[in-house]
């Protein structure tokens, strides 16, 4: 199957900082990405869809100004947590779809810990 | 709105059984319906998708089959080994929405020697 890139695998942070979450498409072009999170022993849930070229699309309850998404090419999308606060520490996950086969291929996630 | 739900929570079955893992949701107009597999701290492995149109995949030791006018699903793993032991999660299009997932609960399943 085709490969995401998710980069950090893991993060540590103090409170208040920011931190950056990449995810890229390494074999093909993905106009749409999806960004997850994971509560332990949770289901994953839809945060936000990534958008080449414009505004990401935030599902209801998700901060836009607290997860900032930016998806500035064809195979790269960010998410970056701002002012990170211990509540914020999850596993995030990314996906980025292949539009002519309707599929989604996801990273290995990102640990966050905000201490 | 979307809810998909997996029974049972967590299973553990001895080494060569064959299992069933079933998925329900609440709205059957779905584009398609896919199992993916997640070890333990990591990202997801795509296992099956089935299309709307389709009753079932196959895949090796796995089949999935679906029915949407129940909003059932179930995925079958046929002489189960310890390399199977992961959570399970089956995920559905948002209603209205070809790409965007919603995710059922996970089966934990232990595969024990």
């Amino acid at each position: 199957g085709a490969v995401v890139s998710q980069h950090p695998s893991r993060v540590i942070c103090k409170s208040g900082t920011s931190v950056k979450i990449e995810c890229r498409s390494l074999d093909f072009q993905a106009t749409t990405m999806f960004w997850y999170r994971q509560f332990p022993k949770q289901s994953l849930m839809l945060m936000a869809t990534s958008n080449e070229g414009s505004k990401a699309t935030y599902e209801q309850g998700v901060e836009k100004d607290k997860f900032l998404i930016n998806h500035a090419s064809l195979t790269l999308s960010t998410l970056t947590v701002t002012s990170a606060h211990p509540e914020d520490s999850s596993f995030y996950i990314c996906s980025a779809l292949w539009v002519a086969k309707n599929i989604q291929y996801f990273g290995a996630g990102t640990r966050l810990s905000v201490l | 709105k979307q809810e998909v739900t997996q029974i049972p929570a967590a299973l553990s079955v001895p080494e060569g059984e064959n299992l069933v893992l079933n998925c329900s949701f609440t709205d059957s107009a779905i584009y398609n319906l896919q199992w993916f597999r997640q070890d333990p701290g990591k990202g997801l492995t795509s296992l099956l998708l089935i299309q709307s149109s389709q009753r079932e995949q196959t895949s090796g030791r796995l089949n999935a089959s679906l029915d949407k006018s129940s909003g059932r699903s179930t995925l079958y793993i046929a002489a189960s080994q310890p390399g199977d032991s992961a959570t399970y999660l089956c995920a559905v299009p948002h209603t209205g929405t070809a790409s965007k997932l919603t995710f059922g609960t996970g089966t934990r399943l232990q595969v024990t020697l």
